[in-house]
């Protein structure tokens, strides 16, 4: 069964660095998000892409964070600075255009540490 | 602003049904869904309803919407210790690209 998978499963970096997360989409999807989920909080949405633009994004999302399709499959989250409070799950998810409850498919994480 | 609440933690014996509650704000929701996450482990999809719907079931899960009082409840039956997880519910609204706004997850507890 296709799924989204994710990498790295965890990341470990200093604060002010540059992060980038890895997501690869299931194939034949067209609607990509990003979530985030602080230990012990809700997941939180960040964002979502289709047709290669940001559809919406949260006011979490702000000019420290970019995604991108670079290419036909992979899907990316960047965090230009990072801070202490930026340490949670990441999730990627992605979904078809129609169909299935619009339902999203998500990755198994990236968990990253700030210190 | 949209919000989602859950009851935080649910006790069940083994082969007893448990049931987990969700309310939700935001009046034009289409799709509430249920999903499950196991210690250390990402989302994955129990399954979802449509807000025209008031009932649904797979195979040992039953979902129930009163669109009415924005209630959702996921009943797992004969539940086993392999359903020991946090039960998140979500929904998305009409007005979105699908951002799913979550509850704060109930962990349930499955003892033998």
């Amino acid at each position: 069964e296709p799924e989204v998978t994710q990498t790295p499963s965890h990341q470990v970096t200093q604060m002010g660095q540059e992060v980038i997360l890895r997501c690869v989409p299931i194939s034949n999807h067209l609607y990509f998000y990003w979530y985030r989920q602080i230990l012990g909080q809700k997941v939180e949405f960040l964002v979502s892409f289709y047709n290669n633009e940001i559809s919406e994004k949260s006011e979490i999302f702000d000019d420290q964070f970019s995604v991108e399709r670079p290419d036909g499959s992979n899907f990316t989250l960047k965090i230009r600075s990072t801070k202490l409070e930026d340490s949670a799950m990441y999730f990627c998810a992605s979904r078809t255009s129609s169909g299935s409850g619009n339902t999203q498919y998500f990755g198994p994480g990236t968990r990253l540490t700030v210190l | 602003g949209e919000d989602v609440e859950q009851s935080l933690f649910l006790s069940v014996r083994e082969g007893d049904s448990s049931v987990i509650n969700c309310t939700y704000t935001d009046s034009s929701s289409t799709y509430l869904y249920w999903y499950k996450q196991e210690p250390g482990a990402g989302l994955q999809l129990l399954t979802y309803i449509f807000s025209n719907m008031d009932m649904k079931q797979d195979q040992r899960l039953t979902v129930l919407l009163n669109k009415k009082d924005k209630h959702l409840s996921l009943r797992i039956a004969d539940t086993q210790t392999g359903d020991s997880a946090i039960y998140f519910c979500a929904e998305i609204s009409t007005d979105s690209w699908g951002k799913l706004q979550f509850g704060a997850g109930t962990q349930v507890v499955v003892t033998p």
